[in-house]
């Protein structure tokens, strides 16, 4: 399986602040790599697909880029709704794994 | 909406067995492959395993393979976890989870509906 590796585990923002979460892959997934976010006593919810596109109803201050191995998710503009957990997940290979998961904090 | 409600979870031995169920709604169900996710107390993500939308295909996580069958009745709109051999280590939140592809193989697919999980907890 391919194995999938977040940094960092967990970072602390303030509001306001831009932060990126980072993605590596133990081989090359070209460009599939999607990302979720999980709030406390939540589900998951997909953010982003094929590493940069927006899932229907997410906002624009979500980004993605990356392709083979690494990649990174990019908040702007950090607001109190995005404290949450990140994951990431490779597609390109069955079955599709996950990242171990990046914490997002309030500093 | 699609909705996708979890059950049978509970307080089970070690060694014995116990079955989840998926009731889907609000999509048509045997156009897409589904899954089982699950999560440890204060842990990750862990896919467990999938089924294509026919039923022919399935695959298993490592960790569950020969003692966890996955399986889906079509035309109840359902999915199923028979979960035997159970270890201190299943212990977890089990999500039931939609793939936007019927194969669960597409290099450009990803998991699109999440159920809010049923809870296992494995303890003597």
């Amino acid at each position: 399986d391919v194995q999938m590796t977040q940094s960092p585990s967990s970072l602390s923002a303030f509001v306001g602040d831009r932060v990126t979460i980072t993605c590596r892959a133990s081989q090359s997934v070209n460009n599939y790599l999607n990302w979720y976010q999980q709030r406390p006593q939540k589900a998951p919810k997909l953010l982003i697909y094929a590493t940069s596109n927006l899932q229907s109803g997410v906002p624009s201050r979500f980004s993605g880029s990356g392709s083979g191995t690494d990649f990174t998710l990019t908040i702007n503009n950090v607001q109190p709704d995005d404290f949450a957990t990140y994951y990431c997940q490779q597609s390109y290979i069955s079955p599709r794994t996950f990242g171990q998961g990046t914490k997002l904090e309030m500093k | 909406e699609v909705q996708l409600v979890e059950s049978g979870g509970g307080l089970v031995q070690p060694g014995r067995s116990l079955r989840l169920s998926c009731a889907a709604s609000g999509f048509t169900f045997d156009d897409y492959c589904m899954h089982w996710v699950r999560q440890a107390p204060g842990k990750g993500l862990e896919w467990v395993s999938s089924i294509t939308w026919t039923g022919h295909n399935i695959v298993y996580a490592d960790s569950v393979k020969g003692r966890f069958t996955i399986s889906r009745d079509n035309a109840k709109k359902s999915l199923y976890l028979q979960m035997n051999s159970l270890r201190r280590e299943d212990t977890a939140l089990y999500y039931c989870v939609k793939d936007m592809d019927a194969t669960g193989i597409a290099a450009d697919g990803y998991f699109d509906y999440w159920g809010q999980g049923t809870l296992v907890t494995v303890s003597s």
